[in-house]
């Protein structure tokens, strides 16, 4: 089955400077690439995904980009806020057998110091 | 429009006990997913609802675990009884198109 490495397990930064989450997977198959953020008492929020046929995705101050080759997939987050501190979760999931269930890494807490 | 719905959002209860949580899906989903997250740990999916079946079911411990999902709306998932270890986050998930998936806020679940 698939397999997620996720790097690093905490982050820490100020307020302002950038941000980056880095993650790997094992399955070649897997072709849809997520990302959740999950504050402290919720459920994970889907903020930006990618899928296997684009190497770059952005949304405002959020990026993700992916390299199949070498199977791995980061989160970017530029001029970080204190709004940001949260848990980061990458997954990846394929169609392999019809099932689009997601393997999630283990998750990265984020603290943005003002 | 409303996200997904889940209650209770806290149970407590003794082991041996048994314990049921209910989920309602982003309406229009045809997918729905229950997953546990363990603290400190992404979630991990117990099963997979495709409308009223069941299509993925494999990391569901069926000597304790149930989950219905009538009418392929909202659905239940239970545990009996209850063991220490179950104690986690049980998180509903529904998508409309097999990718994006959004969450409830879950319930917190913790067996003394």
């Amino acid at each position: 089955g698939e397999n997620v490495e996720q790097h690093p397990s905490t982050l820490s930064v100020q307020e302002g400077d950038s941000a980056v989450i880095k993650c790997t997977y094992s399955d070649s198959a897997s072709n849809y690439f997520p990302w959740y953020k999950q504050e402290l008492g919720k459920g994970p929020q889907l903020i930006i995904d990618i899928r296997s046929n684009v190497g770059e995705k952005k949304d405002q101050r959020i990026a993700v980009t992916l390299n199949k080759t070498a199977k791995h997939f980061s989160l970017h987050i530029t001029e970080t806020q204190p709004e940001d501190s949260a848990v980061y979760f990458c997954a990846a999931s394929g169609a392999a057998g019809g099932s689009y269930i997601p393997t999630f890494g283990r998750g990265t807490s984020l603290i943005v110091h003002p | 429009e409303a996200g997904v719905v889940q209650s209770p959002r806290y149970k407590i209860i003794e082991k041996k006990q048994p314990v049921a949580f209910w989920c309602n899906p982003i309406s229009g989903h045809n997918t729905l997913y229950w997953y546990r997250q363990n603290l400190g740990q992404g979630p991990e999916l117990l099963i997979r609802y495709e409308n009223e079946e069941a299509v993925d079911d494999s990391q569901l411990p069926k000597d304790r675990f149930s989950a219905e999902r009538l009418k392929g709306v909202d659905s239940t998932l239970k545990i009996q009884p209850a063991e220490l270890g179950d104690s986690a986050v049980y998180l509903c998930a529904s998508s409309l198109d097999r990718y994006e998936q959004y969450f409830g806020p879950g319930t917190r679940l913790l067996v003394l």
